[in-house]
């Protein structure tokens, strides 16, 4: 069974050029969530979508960033623009709800610089 | 507000140890708690989830208990190998959300 794919793995932008992430969850998940991680930090949430709602985007900084999750599959995490401090790697997990029980699978992540 | 402590931050053992990793969190009220590990560069690996009902889980080497009352888990590593070294982080649910708070990690360097 595939795991959780993103990319790119990498990415190196100059501030205030835009960028954006993609995220594949494993079949049949239908929780998919965005986290942040800064170096020596464990990963913070952004946004966490049910299907294809956005159900707690309360940490996502939404003047300039963005997610969507068309058809509750595939996600996108855009930044427009991006500032020195984004500079961190970013995760994307996914999860199949069962009752209070959510075991969160990760991907290897997106490791953006912003120079 | 769920705070989630990870003691010690880096830890370097010699091979063939038993070694112990501590996670403590604020919010008693949690479901789970799941143990992470990350290599560098990488993303992060499911190791354990505990849930609120059980006290222990095993897999291997590994072993991962939970505490509720006292807001304390632990992670056991028998018989530690180079390959172990990675970064070792606990996660619960952030208070009714599904989400997970992370601690910090704790940094494991097995020397051969």
């Amino acid at each position: 069974e595939a795991g959780v794919v993103q990319s790119p793995r990498y990415k190196i932008i100059e501030k205030k050029q835009p960028v954006a992430f993609w995220c594949n969850p494993i079949s049949g998940h239908n929780t998919l969530y965005w986290y942040r991680q800064n170096l020596g930090q464990g990963p913070e949430l952004l946004i966490r979508y049910e299907n294809e709602e956005a159900v707690d985007d309360s940490q996502l900084p939404k003047d300039r960033f963005s997610a969507e999750r068309l058809k509750g599959v595939d996600s996108t995490l855009k930044i427009q623009p991006a500032e020195l401090g984004d500079s961190a790697v970013y995760l994307c997990a996914s999860s199949v709800a069962s009752g209070m029980v959510n075991e969160q699978f990760f991907g290897p992540g997106t490791r953006l610089t912003v120079l | 507000k769920q705070e989630v402590t990870q003691i010690p931050a880096a830890l370097s053992v010699p091979e063939g140890e038993n070694l112990v990793l501590n996670c403590s969190f604020t919010d008693s009220a949690i479901y789970n708690l799941q143990w992470f590990r990350q290599d560098p560069g990488k993303g992060l690996t499911s190791l354990l989830l505990i849930q609120s009902s059980q006290r222990e889980q095993t897999s291997g080497r590994l072993n991962a208990s939970l505490d509720k009352s006292s807001g304390r888990s632990t992670l056991y590593i028998a018989a530690s190998q180079p390959g172990d070294s990675a970064t070792y982080l606990c996660a619960v649910p952030r208070g009714g959300n599904n989400d997970m708070r992370f601690g910090a990690g704790t940094r494991l360097t097995v020397k051969p």
